[in-house]
């Protein structure tokens, strides 16, 4: 079963605009990943953020986490051509230890479309 | 760092068939973990290894599924009597766990298709 709800599940913009996909997610985590994924391709690792960080940033990407509200936001800012793919968010849960089971759980995605 | 490998990366076979996928994760990781994704739907898990020990397998998954990971290195999952419901890419990835959290390296699928 799906975990997290990623939101717009497509979006098409021009290059040089940003980009914020919202990601939603239904239960206590110990971090929250983005992964990207071009046609036909494996998924790439983007960016990690812990359960006790509110954001992050690496590169043109920067990820925010409101473990209040069970949501997580990934911004590309200054969007190229190449970054046309479709982009996951992933949830590590906790095991009754607290500490992470290492397996993630996806979410549906969305179409990110950067017109140049 | 050569990445994570699969084999083959497209697969046609008849319903009824059985199919093997193998998957060569990176050397040093110790966590190899299988995904399956459908169109339009992001990967969802199917089983996982810590090492040769299989940790979890799915529920979703059925009986016509099984993974093994012989002396902790390469990986297979075998599918028994495919069904066309079955049509999808079997991602393999893999990780090396120290705390926990650590990302999965993914390799590039295998595609099936059911016919």
């Amino acid at each position: 079963s799906q975990q997290g709800e990623e939101d717009p599940q497509a979006l098409s913009i021009q290059e040089g605009e940003n980009a914020t996909m919202n990601c939603s997610y239904k239960t206590s985590i110990n971090n929250l990943q983005w992964y990207r994924q071009n046609s036909g391709r494996g998924l790439v690792h983007l960016i990690l953020i812990r359960s006790n960080e509110r954001e992050k940033h690496s590169g043109r990407l920067r990820v925010t986490l409101d473990t209040s509200k069970k949501s997580s936001s990934l911004l590309i800012t200054a969007s190229r051509a190449a970054d046309t793919a479709s982009y996951f968010c992933a949830t590590d849960v906790p095991n009754a230890g607290g500490t992470s089971y290492g397996k993630l759980t996806f979410g549906q995605g969305t179409i990110l479309t950067v017109h140049p | 760092d050569t990445g994570v490998s699969q084999d083959p990366r497209h697969k046609i076979t008849k319903r009824g068939q059985n199919v093997t996928f193998r998957c060569d994760p990176i050397s040093e990781h110790n966590r190899l973990y299988w995904y399956r994704q459908t169109l339009g739907q992001g990967p969802e898990f199917l089983t996982y290894f810590q090492n040769e020990a299989q940790l979890e397998k799915s529920r979703l998954l059925s009986d016509r599924f099984s993974a093994e990971r012989p002396k902790g290195s390469f990986s297979t999952l075998e599918i028994q009597r495919t069904e066309q419901g079955d049509s999808a890419m079997y991602l393999c990835a893999s990780s090396l766990v120290r705390t926990g959290g650590e990302p999965l390296h993914f390799g590039n699928g295998t595609r099936l298709t059911v016919t």
